[in-house]
């Protein structure tokens, strides 16, 4: 149990165009997701924390208006980076809890290139 | 806020040897402690975890300990195999469910 999609694990776009990268929790219900950023050898950074139904809470700097999230239900999330540039190509990830003591599990990740 | 540390950066040991992964936090009101193994362009994935009622914790190869005192945890893998190569990621947090990570440890196991 406690499976977490991503899609898509990897995309390639134009400078100026928008992309959006889904996370679902496929056998459970996420009270909680995380959407992270990690560049080449170096750690997770959080971005930004989404509970269902409410306004994602945003780490400081990173740009709310840039990587717009939506948690539709329980079990979606989707992190939406606008107007992309080449500085966005990165490794985003997603979490989901469960809500059962802080464990969190992660999808497998998607591969931004922006050119 | 939260801080972790993780140390060392690298860690090279032979095959078959142990390896030990240290980590300090800050906030001594962090209460969860897990341990995540990352692979090369592969999601983190949990290999052990321990909360701060909880001193030791173990899993077969795999062993976590934790100073709630000194504010610090470490992971210790024993007879080391090359699967274990990888980064590892130590995190504490506290109820609020947010992890705050540190930097990594990238290991390697040497035939």
């Amino acid at each position: 149990g406690a499976v977490v999609s991503q899609h898509p694990s990897w995309v390639i776009c134009k400078s100026g165009t928008s992309v959006k990268i889904e996370c679902r929790s496929l056998d459970f219900q996420a009270t909680t997701m995380f959407w992270y950023r990690q560049f080449p050898k170096q750690s997770l950074m959080l971005m930004a924390t989404s509970n269902e139904g409410s306004k994602a809470t945003y780490e400081q700097g990173v740009e709310k208006d840039k990587f717009l999230i939506n948690h539709a239900s329980l079990t979606l999330s989707t992190l939406t980076v606008t107007s992309a540039h080449p500085e966005d190509s990165s490794f985003y990830i997603c979490s989901a809890d469960r809500g059962n003591y802080n464990e969190q599990f992660f999808g497998p990740g998607t591969r931004l290139t922006v050119l | 806020g939260e801080n972790v540390e993780q140390h060392p950066s690298t860690l090279s040991v032979q095959e078959g040897d142990s390896a030990v992964i240290k980590c300090t936090y800050s906030d001594s009101a962090s209460n969860y402690f897990p341990w995540y193994k990352q692979e090369l362009g592969k999601r983190p994935q949990l290999i052990i975890d321990i909360r701060s009622n909880v001193g030791e914790k173990k899993d077969q190869r795999i062993a976590v300990t934790l100073n709630k005192t000194a504010k610090h945890f470490s992971l210790h893998i024993t007879e080391t195999q090359p699967e274990d190569s990888a980064v590892y990621f130590c995190a504490a947090s506290k109820s609020n469910y947010q992890l705050i990570w540190g930097a990594g440890t990238k290991l390697i196991i040497k035939p």
